[in-house]
Parts: structure tokens; sequence; C-alpha cells
């Protein structure tokens, strides 16, 4: 079983509040990755880590932010949530340097009203 | 854009038959992977197939890479009603810091 996290699983929140989606692995990946996924449909690469104090933009632009300060914790906020931003997060790790697999969490299924 | 794209985008089988998938993708790749994911849940991987391999198996599944093609297939042989979920192929690509990058999915109904 993966050892990657995410909190909270659900998350129904009004519009222009703060959030902020949890993502842990206790691996000791290097590589990180945010995805967003609608029902059904493709993932889309929104944010990606390479290491701590790495970050970079996916190919989905997206209005959220993310931090690596430390190598197992790669958090998602989104500072102001908008209706549009409803949407299932998937955070998933793998090992730099191998090349090898992705691991994913449970996702995070994001409601904004 | 996506890197890699799945076919057929939906597939419908009889308990027992096979189940193939195709996965086509644009640039030169360390290794192609293959995951499935459950209504709602997080993706799982099924499995890795390096550039330098051209097929490989595990348990009921069969994996394809022609490299050459820039082509993968996916095979589940004998296909069970608990197989039904969305099965996505991704691509490793070779060049330094490259990130991995999913295909647009197929999903796949085993009628019991």
């Amino acid at each position: 079983e993966a050892d990657i996290y995410q909190t909270p699983r659900y998350l129904v929140i009004g519009t222009g509040k703060k959030i902020t989606l949890e993502c842990s692995q206790t691996m000791g990946h290097d590589k990180m990755y945010w995805y967003q996924q609608d029902p059904g449909m493709e993932l889309h690469l929104i944010h990606y880590s390479y290491g701590v104090n790495s970050t970079e933009k996916g190919d989905l632009s997206s209005e959220s932010t993310v931090s690596r300060i430390r190598t197992e914790h790669f958090p998602l906020t989104l500072e102001s949530a908008r209706p549009s931003h409803t949407s299932q997060y998937l955070c998933a790790s793998s090992d730099g340097f191998r090349g090898s697999e992705a691991f994913f969490g449970q996702g995070t299924r994001l409601t904004v009203v | 854009s996506q890197q890699g794209e799945e076919d057929p985008q939906a597939l419908s089988i009889q308990e027992g038959e096979n189940a193939t998938m195709n996965c086509s993708y644009k640039t030169s790749i360390n290794n192609l992977q293959w995951y499935r994911q459950n209504s709602g849940r997080g993706l799982v991987h099924l499995i890795l197939i390096r550039s330098n391999e051209r097929e490989k198996h595990s348990g009921r599944l069969r994996v394809t890479l022609d490299t050459s093609k820039k082509s993968s297939s996916l095979l589940i042989t004998a296909s069970r009603a608990a197989d039904t979920a969305s099965y996505f192929c991704a691509t490793d690509p070779t060049g330094g810091y490259q990130k991995v990058t999913f295909g647009t999915g197929t999903k796949l109904q085993v009628i019991p």
C-alpha cells in the first residue's frame, strides 16, 4: 500500500475562502506532483516539485500555489476559492532518480459553493 | 497538452473476454507505465515497461511497447467484473528533469 496521504478526503467550502490541501509521503521521494481531474476525465498536471525548494507549474494553468519546504510535504493552497475550482485533486510522488512508478494519494474532492 | 492518448476512450466487454487498450505518445521516453483508477479514487500502478523492453507480463496483464511507433498496448486477459475501471498510460520522458504525464484514459466496463 502506498505511503502517501491526502487530507481532507472531501471538502465543501464557500466562495472566497482560503483553503490548503495537504499531501504527505513517507517514502523519501524527491518528485511530487499535483493533478486536477474532473469526474471521468483525464488528469491535468498543475504543479510539480523535484525536491525541497523546487516547484514548477504544470501543463494546466491553475490559480493555486504550492510549497516544498520539507521532502515529505507538498501542500496546495487556493487563496480565494471559486466554483470553477470544484474538482478532484490528486497528489503523487515518485523516486526521482530511477524513473519509477508514481504513487498516488486517494485524492481530495473539492466543492466550492 | 497530454503526452499520451489512449484508445478506445471507452470499452464494454463481457466477463471472460480479453480487453485491449492502446496508448500513443509523442516524445522519447525512459519508460511507460499503466495505471488503473476506480471511480472517484486515486490511481494505482499496474506495470512499468522500460524503453529497452518490448513486452512485459504481470498476472493477467500483458503490455507491449513499440518505441519506433511511439505506442503501447495493455491487454487484460479473462476479464472480470472487478476489472471495471479507467486505465491510463503515463510516460516518463527522457532528458533531465522531465515530468510524468498521463494520457486521456480508457474507461473499461466488464459486464458480468
